[in-house]
């Protein structure tokens, strides 16, 4: 069964700082793999996704990386800002073509950010 | 932002009643999708759409059924709402030629049944 774990569950850290968000997976084929934030009663918004080719991924202030082989991505988070808070999830597409469960999806890392 | 649109943001209704969820884009997307999530939890795929009179059922198993009849317009529908189904409800759209299959989501019905 496909899945996709994250880690830590939920993180607090002080406004300015840095983090680093962890995902694990066991999705077969692998397509890619997306890193989503999800602002607390919205829709989940994309912030970068990268291919089975690609290690390393920015968008802004957010930098993906990925390591195929030990099945591990992470989203780091430079200088964080109080509008960082959310929940960030990890989803990883297994690419076969037809159907609709093509998407696994973590159950998120709920980040905090504070004064 | 995605022009992706969903109605009512929240609802709180009886046991029993019958309730449509509204989702439209102006994406022009063909596939279309609908997920449950509750707190804290991943998202779950209930139903999906190919296309104008394409629906699909997902991973979890849902009393709710959905219709495709315009390309924009993907409604969800419980006919006898339980509390059970108190969830949030995400519609989210992608485009038929995008490889990477990247779904644009709508903010969210809240339900909640008493």
């Amino acid at each position: 069964k496909n899945q996709v774990e994250q880690s830590p569950q939920s993180l607090i850290i002080l406004e300015g700082k840095n983090c680093t968000l962890q995902c694990n997976y066991t999705v077969s084929p692998f397509s890619n793999l997306r890193w989503y934030k999800q602002d607390t009663g919205r829709g989940p918004v994309s912030l970068t996704i990268m291919t089975f080719s690609e290690n390393t991924k920015s968008n802004g202030r957010y930098t993906a990386t990925l390591d195929a082989d030990t099945k591990q991505s992470s989203l780091h988070i430079t200088a964080s800002q109080l509008s960082d808070s959310a929940s960030y999830i990890c989803v990883v597409s297994d690419g076969l073509t037809g159907g609709g469960n093509k998407l696994t999806f973590g159950t998120g890392t709920q980040l905090k950010v504070e004064l | 932002e995605a022009d992706i649109y969903q109605t009512p943001r929240y609802l709180v209704i009886g046991t029993g009643k019958k309730i449509t969820l509204e989702c439209s884009q102006t994406m022009g997307h063909d596939k279309m999708y609908w997920y449950q999530q509750d707190p804290g939890m991943e998202l779950h795929l209930i139903h999906y759409s190919y296309g104008v009179n394409s629906t699909e059922k997902g991973d979890l198993s849902s009393e709710s059924t959905v219709s495709r009849i315009r390309t924009e317009h993907f409604p969800l529908t419980l006919e006898s709402a339980r509390p059970s189904h108190t969830s949030q409800y995400l519609c989210a759209s992608s485009a038929r030629d995008n490889s990477t299959d990247t779904q644009y989501f709508g903010p969210g019905t809240r339900l909640t049944v008493l």
